[in-house]
């Protein structure tokens, strides 16, 4: 029930074309939905975050949509471009009830061909 | 503003030596976490401390593991003895504080090689 399910595993995506990532989850405490960003040798680093009282939250070329009733949520990014060649992490918390302990998705290695 | 610290950056080292990782918080954050990040298992929490106070430990692989706050701004992380399958890059992130947001802040990771 703690396990964040994400999905493809790998993603290949023309430059201007749309990047779609997926995830899963079964725990419905969880309250705070975040994506990470992660480049080749470097830290991952916070891309954009939802709460599930929104359904979408757009940032640039980075939108969230969020389904509580089928409990998954995707990263659509728009516009692809080369420089978002990276690996892209879901992931979910209960807030303070679990000091905000974050539950990872395995993760999606995103190329965009020039 | 410097983000978390970590060294080393990377450690190569034999079967049976310890090991000691280490961690500077973001100056004011008073919540840290040790994930181990590997491509079989992806990114694990290992364990996370709020205001020095260790909270959930639970992702510790075995006793060989251990970490510490000494202070508010700084942590480390002890494998001892180092075995192979411990190869793996250790991040430690930090987070604000209750109240002041959910989002963690990572470091650049140490890649540790255990031979």
């Amino acid at each position: 029930q703690q396990q964040v399910k994400q999905s493809p595993q790998s993603l290949i995506v023309q430059k201007g074309g749309i990047s779609i990532i997926n995830c899963a989850y079964e725990n419905t405490a969880f309250d705070y939905f975040p994506w990470y960003q992660q480049f080749p040798g470097k830290g991952p680093a916070l891309l954009i975050a939802i709460r599930p009282d929104v359904s979408e939250k757009k940032e640039g070329r980075f939108t969230i949509s969020f389904n509580k009733s089928a409990k998954q949520f995707s990263l659509h990014i728009m516009d692809s471009q080369p420089g978002d060649s990276a690996t892209y992490f879901c992931a979910a918390s209960k807030g303070m009830d679990s000091s905000y302990k974050l539950i990872f998705g395995s993760g999606t290695r995103l190329l965009v061909r020039p | 503003d410097a983000g978390v610290i970590q060294s080393p950056r990377h450690e190569v080292t034999e079967m049976g030596q310890e090991v000691t990782l280490r961690c500077k918080l973001i100056s004011g954050h008073n919540s840290l976490f040790w994930y181990r990040q590997t491509m079989m298992r992806g990114l694990e929490l290992l364990i996370y401390f709020n205001n020095n106070v260790p909270i959930d430990d639970s992702g510790m692989p075995e006793d060989r593991f251990s970490a510490k706050m000494p202070n508010a701004s700084f942590s480390t992380l002890k494998i001892q003895p180092s075995e192979p399958r411990d190869s793996a890059v250790y991040f430690c992130a930090s987070r604000p504080g209750d109240g002041l947001g959910d989002t963690q802040y990572f470091g650049p990771g140490t890649r540790l090689t255990v031979l």
